[in-house]
C-alpha cells in the first residue's frame, strides 16, 4: 500500500462548488504540504502543517483552506472554485532530522478540473 | 528572492548519452539542495540530496549531482540514459527550514 494517498484521483467540477481535496499517510510524519502544479511554473505551496495545531499559509494560500484532523490526515478545500485552480495538487509528508534538509515524500496527485 | 532556476524546460537525448539537467540557485547563503523525479502520471520521489560534506552526491538510478559553491550549481547528470530515465525533473532548495522551493522543471526525452 501507498505511503501517502490521496483521493481523488481526478475531480472535474464546476466554478463556485465547494470541493474538497483528502491526504492521508501511514510514514508516522508530523509535517504535511499542499502543493499545485502548472505546466511551466513547477511546484508552489499552498498550505503547510508541522503537527495537528500548527498550520501555515504557504506561497500561494488564497482561495484555499486546509484543515488537520489527525497527525494522518490532512485536508484541502476550495471554498468556491474558479477555472484558474485548475491544476494538479500533491500532498506531501516529512518528518523531522534536520531543518531545511528533510526528504518529502509526495502522494501520487489529483489532477483537478474546474469549468 | 531565493530562487531556482532550471535552464530548458525540456531536454531530449539518445539512449546511451550523456544526461546533463541544469540548476542554479540565485543565494549569497548556500542552500540545501535537491534533485526530484516525476514519472508520468505520479508524484515526485527523491532523486537525491545535498546538505552538507562531500559535494559529488550519488543518487538512485545512477544518477549524481555535484555542488559547486563558486557556480550557484547542482546540475544533474547521467553517463548514459535508458529510455526508463524519460520523467520530469525538478531541482529544489530549502534554507534552514523545512520549505522546498521549486524549480520550473525539466521534462526529459530519450529517444531510441
Amino acid at each position: 500500500d501507498a505511503d501517502v494517498t490521496q483521493t481523488p484521483r481526478n475531480r472535474i467540477t464546476k466554478t463556485g462548488k465547494r470541493i474538497m481535496l483528502e491526504c492521508s499517510q501511514t510514514k508516522g510524519h508530523d509535517r504535511m504540504y499542499w502543493y499545485r502544479q502548472d505546466p511551466g511554473l513547477g511546484l508552489r505551496l499552498i498550505y503547510y502543517s508541522f503537527d495537528v495545531k500548527d498550520i501555515n499559509k504557504g506561497e500561494i494560500s488564497d482561495g484555499y483552506s486546509v484543515s488537520r484532523q489527525a497527525q494522518a490526515k490532512f485536508s484541502l478545500s476550495l471554498e468556491s472554485a474558479i477555472p484558474n485552480q485548475t491544476a494538479l495538487y500533491f500532498c506531501a509528508t516529512s518528518d523531522l532530522i534536520g531543518t531545511g534538509t528533510d526528504t518529502q515524500y509526495f502522494g501520487p496527485g489529483t489532477r483537478l478540473t474546474v469549468l | 528572492a531565493q530562487s531556482v532556476t532550471q535552464l530548458g524546460s525540456h531536454v531530449s537525448v539518445s539512449e546511451g548519452a550523456l544526461v546533463l539537467l541544469r540548476c542554479n540557485y540565485s543565494s549569497s547563503v548556500p542552500p540545501y539542495l535537491f534533485w526530484y523525479v516525476q514519472y508520468p502520471n505520479q508524484g515526485l520521489q527523491l532523486l537525491l540530496k545535498y546538505t552538507t560534506g562531500a559535494t559529488l552526491v550519488k543518487g538512485i538510478n545512477g544518477f549524481e549531482a555535484e555542488f559547486k559553491k563558486s557556480e550557484t550549481s547542482f546540475h544533474l547528470t547521467k553517463p548514459s540514459a535508458h529510455m526508463s530515465d524519460a520523467a520530469e525533473y525538478f531541482c529544489a532548495v530549502s534554507y534552514n527550514t523545512d520549505k522546498l522551493i521549486f524549480g520550473t522543471g525539466t521534462r526529459l526525452q530519450v529517444f531510441p
